[in-house]
């Protein structure tokens, strides 16, 4: 199973960009780079999500690195309210559901 | 629009008691799950319904049973549950067939189950 890993945490000044990596080593040709995050006392929310080329949203960009085995999320000026958990995900066409693994994500800090 | 709601939004149950979770998507999406978060851990896929039928079961146990009776709810039964089964239970819903590789979720905000 093609599977994710993430630093536990990370902590930023708001204001400043912010860069969150994730190492998908095994990753397969088909496997989609989705990203989503978990704000306290709140379900996931999409963030974004990517193949192979960079993606930019209102949210924030993707950037993927040309042998995909890594990619990091963007934000590009934190604030208080990105002080969330953001999970890092892999998706494959057709994946049977129980190789859908949210990891522990990284839980991002944002000092005022 | 509201998205996702999950009804109730906090639950206590004793081990005997039987209740339900209530989803509804207003998004006119196509698949709908119900996941598991527990304290400090990561979310669980528990199960999968695209347009009304039960795709993948992730080895959950008997005494959860889902229901989804249309495409914009889904509902999931809970009886004789045991206090680990204490829990953030997550809806959520997308667009695409489930397992699309473009599919995005959108999430409820959760039921958070305390059994005692």
């Amino acid at each position: 199973d093609a599977k994710t890993t993430q630093p536990n945490s990370m902590e930023s000044n708001e204001e400043e960009p912010v860069h969150l990596p994730c190492n998908h080593s095994t990753i397969s040709g088909t496997d989609y780079i989705h990203w989503y995050r978990q704000l306290p006392s709140q379900g996931p929310e999409y963030v974004i999500h990517g193949l192979t080329s960079n993606v930019n949203n209102r949210m924030a960009s993707l950037a993927i690195a040309e042998d995909r085995k890594s990619s990091t999320l963007i934000l590009h000026r934190a604030t208080l309210r990105d002080a969330a958990v953001y999970y890092c995900i892999l998706r494959d066409w057709g994946t049977s559901y129980d190789k859908v693994i949210f990891g522990p994500g990284t839980s991002l800090s944002v000092i005022p | 629009e509201t998205g996702v709601t999950q009804t109730p939004r906090h639950l206590v149950m004793g081990m005997t008691n039987k209740k339900s979770l209530k989803c509804e998507q207003h998004l006119g999406h196509n698949a709908m799950y119900w996941y598991k978060q527990s304290a400090k851990k990561p979310l669980e896929l528990m199960f999968v319904y695209n347009f009304k039928e039960q795709t993948e079961n992730n080895s959950v146990p008997s005494r959860f049973s889902p229901e989804c009776p249309n495409s914009s709810h889904l509902f999931l039964h809970l009886h004789t549950l045991q206090p680990e089964d204490s829990a953030l239970y997550l809806c959520a819903s997308s667009q695409e067939p489930a397992g699309g590789p473009g599919e995005t979720q959108y999430f409820g905000p959760g039921t958070r189950l305390l059994v005692l």
